[in-house]
């Protein structure tokens, strides 16, 4: 069974601050994507990364892939509280199916 | 707006019953799938379309069914209902490079 792991579950900060949040597996994957959802709605996908070691920066997120493609995080820079939701890793299996793999998920909450 | 909707968006049901969720796309878009989310499990796979009659098992697929008779519709059947299946479900579609969700059933069974 392939497996993903984010870090931490929980994380609660002020506006302004830095935060960053981990996905791992022992699996390699051909892709890993993130999701933001917030209550009531569906995930909404915020990049795909699918080389390793790639880095994909969106305005004050930014995403790394880990070199054996089996890792990768997230950094958010001076957080806001827009930035409140729930944060999900996605592992892609690739093929016609390109079935994923979630994550946890990590919950954050950006204080004003 | 990947034009999915759910329906219905919000059930309340009984151990034993039957229940059909549906999920209708806009997109002509071949694969679909269905996800449960639970707390501490992120979203998982209960069961894919990849074509018109053509399903296959996810990695939680037991208790539940699926039917694709249209493109556009893609329909999840929990046969007798348990409260194990409370749940919220999303229907999702394949793009180019990812999946699109729809809104999500919020499925309570007592």
């Amino acid at each position: 069974t392939q497996l993903l792991e984010q870090s931490p579950q929980f994380l609660s900060i002020q506006e302004g601050e830095n935060l960053t949040v981990y996905c791992n597996s022992s699996s390699v994957f051909s892709s890993l994507q993130w999701y933001r959802q917030e209550p009531g709605e569906g995930p909404v996908l915020l990049v795909t990364v699918v080389t390793g070691g790639e880095v994909k920066k969106l305005k004050r997120l930014t995403f790394q892939f880990g070199d054996a493609r089996k890792d990768s995080s997230l950094h958010i820079t001076a957080a806001q509280p827009g930035d409140t939701g729930l944060y999900l890793c996605a592992g892609g299996l690739g093929g016609a199916t390109n079935k994923l793999i979630f994550g946890t998920g990590t919950l954050l909450a950006v204080q004003p | 707006d990947a034009g999915i909707t759910q329906s219905p968006r919000h059930k309340v049901t009984e151990t034993g019953t039957p229940v059909t969720l549906r999920c209708h796309q806009t997109e002509n878009h071949r694969y679909m799938y269905w996800y449960r989310q639970d707390p501490g499990h992120g979203l998982r796979l209960i069961h894919y379309s990849y074509g018109v009659k053509d399903t296959d098992k996810g990695e939680v697929s037991d208790g539940y069914s699926v039917s694709r008779s249209k493109t556009e519709d893609f329909l999840l059947t929990l046969e007798s209902a348990t409260s194990s299946q409370t749940s919220v479900y999303f229907c999702a579609i394949r793009g180019s490079d990812t999946q699109y969700f729809g809104p999500g059933t919020r499925l309570t069974v007592l």
